[in-house]
C-alpha cells in the first residue's frame, strides 16, 4: 500500500497571505496525484489532478507542483472560502486509492 | 449537471447489515466506473470499493473484504453497497464517487452508525 503523509496537520494563515501544503508518498506515484478540498458537512471537491492541473472551475490562485514522492499545493492569496481541509490522494495504484490524513487550513 | 445521491444509511447494531444506494444522473452512468469512499467522524478519507462500468472488475479495501459487496444496475443508473457483519469501526459517512482514474464527482454522503 502506498502511504500518503501530509504536513502540517494544521496551518494557520491570514486572509490574503500564501499557504503552502505538503504531501509525501511512501513510494513514487509519478504525477498521479490529486488534491481535494473539503468544507464542513460537504463532500470533497477535486481541485488539482496530474499533480499540477486545475480541475474545471478551480480558481488560478490554486496551484500544484511536484512529482515522484514530494508534492505541494499552494494557494497564492487566501480568500475566506479557502479555509477548509485539504487532502492529497494518489492514483498511481489505481483503483487502490490512498489519501493523506489531511491538512486543516484555518484563519490566523 | 452530474449528480450523485446516496441513501440507505442509518443506525444498525454490530453484526447487522445495511444496503446503501447511490442514484446517478447527468451523465452516462453505464460508461463510468464507480467507487465508495468513507469518512469516520472527524477523520480522513478511506477508499472502500471500486466497480468497473460493466461490473467485470471489482476491488475492495482489506478492511471490508469479505463483508461488503459492491454492485450496480446500469438500467437504473444506480450503485449499491451491501454491508454485512458491521462493526463499530464501520461507522462513517459513505460517499459514492465517479471514477476517471481519480474521483472527479462525489455525492453528499450517507451516514452509517454501528452501535448497540
Amino acid at each position: 500500500e502506498i502511504v500518503m503523509t501530509q504536513s502540517p496537520a494544521t496551518l494557520s494563515v491570514s486572509p490574503g497571505e500564501r499557504a503552502t501544503l505538503s504531501c509525501r508518498a511512501s513510494q513514487s506515484v509519478s504525477s498521479n496525484l490529486a488534491w481535494y478540498q473539503q468544507k464542513p458537512g460537504q463532500a470533497p471537491r477535486l481541485l488539482i489532478y496530474g499533480a499540477s492541473t486545475r480541475a474545471t472551475g478551480i480558481p488560478a490562485r490554486f496551484s500544484g507542483s511536484g512529482s515522484g514522492t514530494e508534492f505541494t499545493l499552494t494557494i497564492s492569496s487566501l480568500q475566506s472560502e479557502d479555509f477548509a481541509v485539504y487532502y492529497c490522494q494518489q492514483y498511481n495504484n489505481w483503483p487502490l486509492y490512498t489519501f493523506g490524513q489531511g491538512t486543516k487550513l484555518e484563519i490566523k | 449537471e452530474v449528480q450523485l445521491v446516496e441513501s440507505g444509511g442509518g443506525l444498525v447494531q454490530p453484526g447487522g447489515s445495511l444496503r446503501l444506494s447511490c442514484a446517478a444522473s447527468g451523465f452516462t452512468f453505464s460508461s463510468y466506473s464507480m467507487n465508495w469512499v468513507r469518512q469516520a467522524p472527524g477523520k480522513g478519507l478511506e477508499w472502500v470499493s471500486y466497480i468497473s462500468s460493466s461490473s467485470s472488475t471489482i476491488y475492495y479495501a482489506d478492511s471490508v473484504k469479505g463483508r461488503f459487496t459492491i454492485s450496480r444496475d446500469n438500467a437504473k443508473n444506480s450503485l449499491y453497497l451491501q454491508m454485512n457483519s458491521l462493526r463499530a469501526e464501520d461507522t462513517a459517512v459513505y460517499y459514492c464517487a465517479r471514477d476517471l482514474r481519480l474521483l472527479d464527482y462525489w455525492g453528499q454522503g450517507t451516514l452509517v452508525t454501528v452501535s448497540s
